[in-house]
């Protein structure tokens, strides 16, 4: 069975541009949450979709956007980058919403330029 | 005060050694507890979960205190493999829904031969 699966793996944008990240959960998960990690710290909480609505919402600026499809897969975006976005993009699927069982995906390292 | 905290390291031990981490967090409300690892440039992967009577699994034991908001982690015999970072994850809460997990930054730990 495949993972968590993201795209692109890498990306390079340059400041103001706006980026798409994509992720495919676990066949049969419903639950999709995106996570930022800055190099030397530990991954940050973004957001959290269940069931195709938003069930959190972690302390980042209303540039970052998500959604969930009926296929539960997810997109994640950035508008107007700014240098300090250039981070791991990580994904994590789990069945439900509570997070006991989250598998991550191996990211989408984005750097902003 | 920060949600999760850990002594970020390097811990750097002979193999066979015996190691241990330790976490406190910040949320008595907390009720989900975690250790992931975390290899360079790799997502994170769930090592095991913090139970409250402490828990093992082979070489690595886990411990919590509730009342300190104290988690532990020991890892015995440590092989070359057990190289990597060590995150402590508790759950979050937004809204009602326990969804998110809120990461330290990690301890690394280089095991040499």
């Amino acid at each position: 069975d495949a993972g968590v699966t993201q795209s692109p793996t890498h990306l390079i944008k340059t400041r103001g541009q706006q980026v798409t990240l994509r992720c495919s959960p676990i066949s049969g998960h419903k639950s999709v949450s995106w996570y930022q990690q800055v190099l030397g710290q530990g991954p940050q909480f973004i957001f959290q979709y269940y069931e195709k609505e938003e069930r959190g919402r972690g302390n980042f600026p209303d540039r970052f956007s998500a959604r969930q499809f009926p296929n539960y897969s997810s997109e994640l975006n950035v508008n107007a980058l700014l240098l300090g976005d250039s981070a791991l993009y990580l994904c994590a699927s789990s069945q439900g919403p509570r997070p006991g069982g989250y598998t991550f995906g191996s990211g989408t390292r984005l750097t902003v330029v | 005060r920060k949600e999760v905290e850990q002594d970020p390291g390097p811990f750097n031990v002979p193999e066979g050694a015996t190691v241990a981490f330790n976490c406190t967090y910040s949320n008595s409300a907390s009720q989900s507890f975690f250790w992931y690892r975390q290899d360079c440039r790799k997502e994170p992967k769930l090592l095991m979960s913090v139970y409250s009577s402490g828990n093992e699994d082979g070489r690595f034991t886990a411990q919590l205190n509730r009342a300190s908001q104290y988690i532990s982690l020991l890892i015995r015999d440590s092989k070359l493999s057990d190289s990597a970072t060590y995150l402590c994850v508790v759950n979050g809460e937004y809204g009602g829904s326990q969804g998110n997990l809120i990461f330290g930054k990690g301890t690394k730990l280089s095991v040499k031969p």
